[in-house]
């Protein structure tokens, strides 16, 4: 198994550009999670979903958007990209209640 | 509603030394626990987690942490550091069902030698 796979790993934008950071996990995993890490801050929970079809808001989502049209995909949409949305962006996934296993991150810096 | 207060941003202990990172949760249901750790420019890695079963658990590494009820804590130790424990470590708690994990801010943790 690949476990939790992102990319891009590196990305520069132009304030309000758009982009997708993609996150596939082949653990047939239920759960999915996007997370962004700032300095100091911990992982803050953007969005989630609990399964193909439905998803719901964390902590962050303003100036996010995401779908799960499948098991293994979990994408994460920037519009309009921000200075305030350079970050490290992680994605994780986990069967249930049980370990979250997380992705190698994705570090976006908006200029 | 959930929280992880991590105490110190920052540890600096020398090599062979116990290392001791603290962690406390708010959890209005018992709780799930975890530590995870971060090398640098990597994804998060678990170490440990405490699922209502023994409230001492064994970790990766020669890693430990024990559940307290009482204290609300998990605390993470290992008793004597290695040059490569330098990291970054990461409290986190899910309430029992199906909730995200809600992380405190972590606990850099540096070796010396």
């Amino acid at each position: 198994n690949a476990g939790v796979t992102q990319t891009p790993k590196f990305r520069i934008l132009k304030i309000g550009q758009s982009m997708t950071l993609q996150c596939t996990q082949d653990m047939n995993h239920n759960y999915m999670y996007w997370y962004r890490q700032d300095p100091g801050m911990g992982l803050k929970l953007i969005y989630y979903s609990v399964g193909a079809g439905i998803t719901d808001k964390g902590e962050v989502p303003n100036g996010y958007n995401v779908s799960r049209s499948t098991t293994e995909d979990f994408p994460l949409r920037l519009e309009l990209a921000a200075p305030s949305q350079t970050s490290v962006y992680f994605c994780a996934s986990t069967l249930g209640v049980d370990t979250q296993y997380f992705g190698p991150g994705t570090r976006l810096t908006v200029l | 509603a959930q929280s992880v207060t991590q105490l110190g941003s920052h540890v600096s202990v020398s090599e062979g030394a116990l290392v001791l990172l603290r962690c406390n949760y708010s959890s209005s249901v018992p709780p799930y626990l975890f530590w995870y750790v971060q090398y640098p420019n990597q994804g998060l890695q678990l170490l440990l987690k405490y699922t209502s079963a023994a409230t001492l658990v064994k970790g990766i590494n020669g890693f430990e942490a024990e559940f307290k009820k009482s204290e609300t804590s998990f605390h993470l130790t290992k008793p004597s550091a290695h040059m490569s424990d330098a990291a970054e470590y990461f409290c986190a708690v899910r309430s029992a069902g199906n909730t995200p994990l809600v992380f405190g801010k972590g606990t850099r943790l540096s070796v010396i030698a």
